[in-house]
């Protein structure tokens, strides 16, 4: 069974400054999808941003963006020029390509210093 | 587009109580997701649907859970007796199938279930 491991249950940053947050995962695939989710303190899952195992290059959704490292099986996000907003819990997460329900990491909580 | 809608957004019961919790997919979508989440356990998937056909129930905790999907714009997930230990926020997503397409799930807002 696949797994997701995000090994830093807190991070902080100051505003406008730059963090990266880790994600690792296991797998025997070839072919899946990877994800990063926000959720703030209202509980909304959103969609930060997403990664198809077969690109080679990194996803880039404005300030965030991912370094994915395939034969590492790490697909950390970096979010550039924090901002207060970007406080929250951030959910990394795995999908087959065969099988489509989500498997999460425990997440890391974020914090935005001003 | 409303996105995915469940209601109620918040319930408070008390243990043995029959508890019924809605989601309405985004329009068009033909899969269908409820997750729980508690400090425990993390986010994990109970059961999902594809065209309203049930595929996999594996983690649905045990016969005091159920879920139906009777068309492609209405699922419910029911608990009956309600314990304590169901206490969590239950999240219902959709998405949509594209063939190699990749395919976001997109969550509602998130059912907080208190059972006391």
């Amino acid at each position: 069974a696949q797994t997701v491991t995000q090994s830093q249950p807190e991070m902080s940053v100051q505003e406008a400054e730059t963090v990266t947050l880790s994600c690792t995962y296991d797998t025997s695939e070839s072919d899946y999808y990877l994800f990063w989710y926000k959720q703030p303190p209202s509980r909304q899952m959103i969609l930060v941003i997403r990664q198809e195992a077969y690109k080679q290059q990194n996803a880039t959704e404005n300030r965030f963006s991912v370094n994915f490292q395939k034969a590492a099986k790490s697909f950390s996000l970096k979010i550039s020029d924090s901002q207060l907003g970007d406080a929250a819990m951030y959910f990394c997460a795995y999908r087959s390509a065969e099988n489509t329900p989500l498997v999460f990491g425990k997440g890391t909580r974020l914090s935005v210093i001003a | 587009d409303a996105g995915v809608i469940q209601s109620p957004r918040h319930e408070v019961t008390e243990m043995g109580q029959e508890v019924t919790l809605r989601c309405k997919p985004i329009s068009g979508h033909d899969y269908l997701f409820w997750y729980r989440q508690t400090m425990m356990r993390g986010l994990e998937l109970l059961i999902y649907f594809n065209n309203n056909v049930p595929i996999d129930d594996s983690g649905m905790p045990e016969d005091r859970f159920s879920a139906k999907m009777p068309n492609a714009s209405f699922s419910t997930l029911k608990i009956q007796p309600s314990e304590p230990r169901d206490s969590a926020v239950y999240f219902c997503a959709s998405s949509l199938h594209r063939g190699p397409a990749i395919e976001t799930q997109y969550f509602g807002p998130g059912t907080r279930l208190l059972v006391l």
